[in-house]
């Protein structure tokens, strides 16, 4: 265990659903992001939040709409998403520069 | 343009079978480089971090090597829970506070009895 958990760890949904993943960290982290692992792709950054702030958003699709109530808190609103979509989202924290990962939602979308 | 590419893709190894796995950089101004293993199903596990060429960190039978333009992650002996997919990522400098990473694909490791 790493202090990062996600829920839920596997989730199906249709392209004209709305869903959210969410994230939380045991660490006393000030940071969070959100990940997306494809096959064969390497990990891209989606977003970025240091003390509740955005300071990243990686020219992610609208249907994508993170949220950031507190520092131990992460969420990651889903709605019309596309099967391209369909994927591992990771979530990890860090308080300096080493980022610690939760254990991933596997999502497909139909 | 990648920037961080690693190398082989995929390596099969005997166990026992030494050998070492490549991950080379083009970023400007490194701030860290980071070795991380992923097993099927999870999330990255952290295994290192080398800030400086010359550094060298090490963990049972990993040890981890860096250059100016590439690092290396050396396998001694391995044994079969050594298979995983090994990531590596580099760190540049950022706004402050920022620390993100550029994560290479991978080399998936297979180690056979």
């Amino acid at each position: 265990e790493t202090g990062v958990t996600q829920t839920p760890r596997h989730l199906v949904m249709g392209m004209t659903n709305k869903k959210s993943l969410k994230c939380e960290q045991h660490l006393g982290h000030n940071a969070m992001y959100w990940y997306k692992q494809s096959a064969k792709k390497p990990l891209e950054l989606m977003f970025v939040y240091n003390f509740k702030e955005q300071t990243e958003n990686n020219s992610v699709p609208s249907r994508f709409s993170p949220e950031c109530p507190n520092s131990s808190h992460l969420f990651l609103h889903l709605h019309t998403l596309q099967p391209e979509d369909s994927a591992l989202y990771l979530c990890a924290s860090s308080q300096a520069d080493t980022q610690y990962f939760g254990p991933g939602t596997r999502l497909l979308v139909l | 343009e990648d920037q961080v590419t690693q190398s082989p893709e995929a390596l099969r190894l005997q166990e026992g079978e030494s050998s070492s796995l490549n991950c080379s950089y083009t970023v400007s101004g490194l701030r860290g480089l980071f070795w991380y293993r992923q097993d099927p199903g999870k999330g990255p596990e952290f295994l290192f971090t080398l800030y400086s060429a010359g550094e060298e960190k090490e963990k049972e039978r990993l040890k981890a090597t860096l250059t100016k333009k590439e690092s290396f992650l050396h396998i001694t002996a391995p044994k079969p829970e050594d298979s995983a997919t090994y990531l590596c990522a580099v760190q540049e400098p950022k706004g402050a506070g920022s620390y993100q990473l550029t994560f290479g694909k991978g080399t998936k490791l297979s180690v056979i009895p």
